[in-house]
């Protein structure tokens, strides 16, 4: 089967540090990503690790620990506009990529 | 711009009928993925087409079927519409495996 577990919503501050954590199991790993999707848009991609450790690209980072079957997403220096979802998807073997349901990220002033 | 074209847009249309929604990939990407989201809801993983093959199938119902054509593009055919159906549809685009492309969706309306 295949599972992939994110938090459903999250609050932070402008300004500051959060994480959004992601778990997974499936049938076969070949890659996780992470998606940034505003209410009624197209998810827009901000990364993919395929080994193990940490990306950092701008003010994300994405994290990932394959026998562990985690990944986080880090995004500094918080903006208002950083308000939307977070998908956090698993690129299996079985050629598809699957998509956990995501983190509403609400960011307060 | 993501190089993803989706049409239509919009699309209201009774239950019962049929529809047909079209994605064009970016230049040089052989795969097309369909997803269906619904109000609210996470992105389920409808099909994978691969340079004209259809690659790997998720929860797609029966009324539902796809194709990729010789120069890329693939359709998503929806019939027997049912309220239900209504829903974001994204097709997105890679070369083969790595990051996704996705275009703008079509938002279907079943009445």
């Amino acid at each position: 089967g295949q599972n992939i577990d994110q938090p459903t919503e999250m609050t932070a501050t402008e300004g500051a540090i959060v994480q959004i954590n992601c778990t997974y199991q499936t049938s076969g790993f070949n890659g996780l990503f992470w998606y940034q999707q505003h209410a009624g848009e197209a998810p827009t991609f901000l990364s993919y690790n395929v080994l193990d450790g940490l990306e950092e690209k701008g003010r994300f980072s994405s994290f990932l620990s394959r026998s562990k079957g985690y990944s986080y997403l880090l995004l500094k220096e918080l903006q208002m506009k950083d308000s939307a979802s977070y998908l956090c998807a698993v690129y299996s073997s079985a050629s598809k990529i699957i998509f956990g349901s995501g983190t509403r990220l609400s960011i307060r002033p | 711009d993501s190089g993803v074209t989706q049409t239509p847009k919009h699309l209201i249309t009774a239950t019962g009928q049929r529809v047909t929604l079209r994605c064009s990939p970016r230049s040089g990407d052989l795969s097309v993925y369909w997803y269906q989201q619904s109000l609210d809801q996470g992105l389920q993983f409808l099909i994978h087409y691969y340079n004209g093959e259809e690659r790997a199938k998720g929860n797609i119902l029966e009324r539902f079927s796809a194709q990729q054509f010789p120069d890329l593009h693939s359709e998503l055919n929806l019939s027997s519409l049912e309220l239900g159906d209504s829903a974001l549809y994204f097709c997105a685009s890679s070369v083969e495996a790595g990051e996704a492309f996705f275009g703008q969706g079509t938002r279907l309306t079943v009445v």
